[in-house]
């Protein structure tokens, strides 16, 4: 099945406690993408990439890495995080650039206190 | 730079009734994406549609429409006959071609009552 997959789904942290979130597609899909989502501001991009070691600044990309060392896979590394990155993370791939269909992962609500 | 204004925040209908979702967008690119998604409760991001900037033709999906004008930058959605299904939240969204990024509006909360 043609999927995106992230994990955790769910993560409660600490300020300051170094934390990854994996997303992985089965897609072959040279595009990815992280997005937070927050109410009443909507999905807003943090990173993309547009394939293997290409990746590339979004909206708010502030407090968070990432890798693309692999094409499938696509880690958000939050190195030290704080309170305000307490938020909903989707994951996304697509065929070729930015301006396709993307295919969303289930979600990661993250919580830090 | 770009940017997707969904002025509705919420809206509340009752099934059967015809609904329409306003997106307004913003770019200095001539060649450019627009695409709705569906949120339903369950959370998961569904698909719906993707129009390029130099197809203003107005696209029929069942009860779905889609009105894309140029002239009034806008990619507006309709839904005919609601159903309490098609209670979710719904995303407009831009992407432009010399960029990559893609750009959300806000949402619109769309509540079907029966």
């Amino acid at each position: 099945e043609a999927q995106v997959t992230q994990n955790p789904r769910y993560l409660i942290t600490v300020t300051g406690k170094k934390l990854t979130v994996t997303c992985s597609q089965n897609m072959n899909h040279e595009y990815m993408s992280w997005y937070r989502q927050d109410p009443g501001l909507g999905l807003r991009q943090i990173y993309y990439s547009m394939n293997v070691e290409v990746t590339d600044k979004g909206d708010v990309p502030e407090g968070y890495k990432v890798s693309r060392k692999e094409k499938r896979n696509f880690p958000l590394i939050l190195e030290s995080p704080s309170p305000n990155q307490t938020s909903l993370y989707f994951c996304a791939s697509s065929f070729g650039t930015g301006v396709r269909e993307q295919y969303f992962g289930p979600g990661t609500r993250l919580t830090v206190t | 730079a770009q940017k997707v204004t969904q002025a509705q925040t919420e809206i509340s209908v009752v099934e059967k009734e015809d609904v329409t979702l306003d997106c307004v967008y913003e770019t200095r690119d001539t060649t450019y994406y627009l695409f709705w998604y569906k949120q339903p409760p369950s959370g998961e991001l569904v698909f719906l549609i993707r129009r390029n900037s130099f197809d203003e033709q107005n696209e029929i999906s069942g009860r779905y429409s889609w009105n894309f004008q140029k002239s009034t930058s806008s990619f507006n959605f309709t839904i005919t006959a609601s159903q309490v299904v098609d209670s979710a939240v719904y995303f407009c969204a831009l992407s432009e071609a010399g960029n990559n990024d893609m750009r959300f509006g806000a949402g619109t909360r769309l509540t079907v009552k029966p």
